[in-house]
């Protein structure tokens, strides 16, 4: 069984321009979970999906960050425009279903480098 | 509300030796509690998890954690390290009663020497 998918692996960008993030969840997975992890910190949840419906985007920055999950499988995580704080690594992760008993598998992570 | 504290940022031993990681968690529900693994440039991977059933919990690679709610404890052991096990590792809860909202410690370095 093929794990969480994420491209690209490594991005560097100037700040002030847009970047964006794909992942691919396991097959039959429905919740969709997009973390953020600074260095030397754990991950921290910026955005939930059930589905297509996002249900908790409390912690995702509005103000610069967007995300979508179209047809309920595959999702994009946008920051425009990037900030230099905005240097870290950008997890995806899925799960079958929503309980709180529920294992998240984690992709590889999206690390972002912005000069 | 929920939160974990991981008692150690670094912890090393010697190959062969016994492995402790410390977690301490608090929680206003009923917990649930994982320790995930992260190697250099890898993904997370899940170790083990408890979801109160046993609370004497085994996962992979020879670990395995106890539940101790009277302490709010549950930390992570192994009989003896190997050099592969060196790697950072998380504590994380949840709540078992709701939608999967995972709160992650700040996480232990695993150092192994030979």
């Amino acid at each position: 069984e093929a794990g969480v998918v994420q491209s690209p692996r490594y991005k560097i960008i100037e700040k002030k321009q847009p970047v964006a993030f794909w992942c691919n969840p396991i097959s039959g997975h429905n919740t969709l979970y997009w973390y953020l992890q600074n260095l030397g910190q754990g991950p921290e949840l910026l955005i939930r999906y059930e589905n297509e419906e996002a249900v908790d985007d409390s912690q995702l920055p509005k103000d610069r960050f967007s995300a979508e999950r179209l047809k309920g499988v595959d999702s994009t995580l946008k920051i425009q425009p990037a900030e230099l704080g905005d240097s870290a690594v950008y997890l995806c992760a899925s799960s079958p279903g929503t309980g709180g008993f529920e294992t998240q598998y984690f992709g590889p992570g999206t690390r972002l480098l912005v000069l | 509300a929920q939160s974990v504290t991981q008692l150690d940022s670094h912890v090393s031993v010697s190959e062969g030796t016994p492995v402790l990681l410390r977690c301490n968690y608090s929680s206003s529900y009923s917990p649930s509690l994982f320790w995930y693994v992260q190697h250099p440039n890898k993904g997370l991977q899940l170790l083990l998890k408890y979801t109160s059933a046993a609370t004497l919990v085994k996962g992979i690679n020879g670990f395995e954690a106890e539940f101790k709610k009277s302490e709010t404890s549950f930390h992570l052991t192994k009989p003896s390290a190997h050099m592969s096990d060196a790697a950072e590792y998380f504590c994380v809860v949840s709540n078992t009663g709701t939608a999967s909202k995972l709160t992650f410690g700040t996480g232990t370095r695993l150092q192994v020497t030979l």
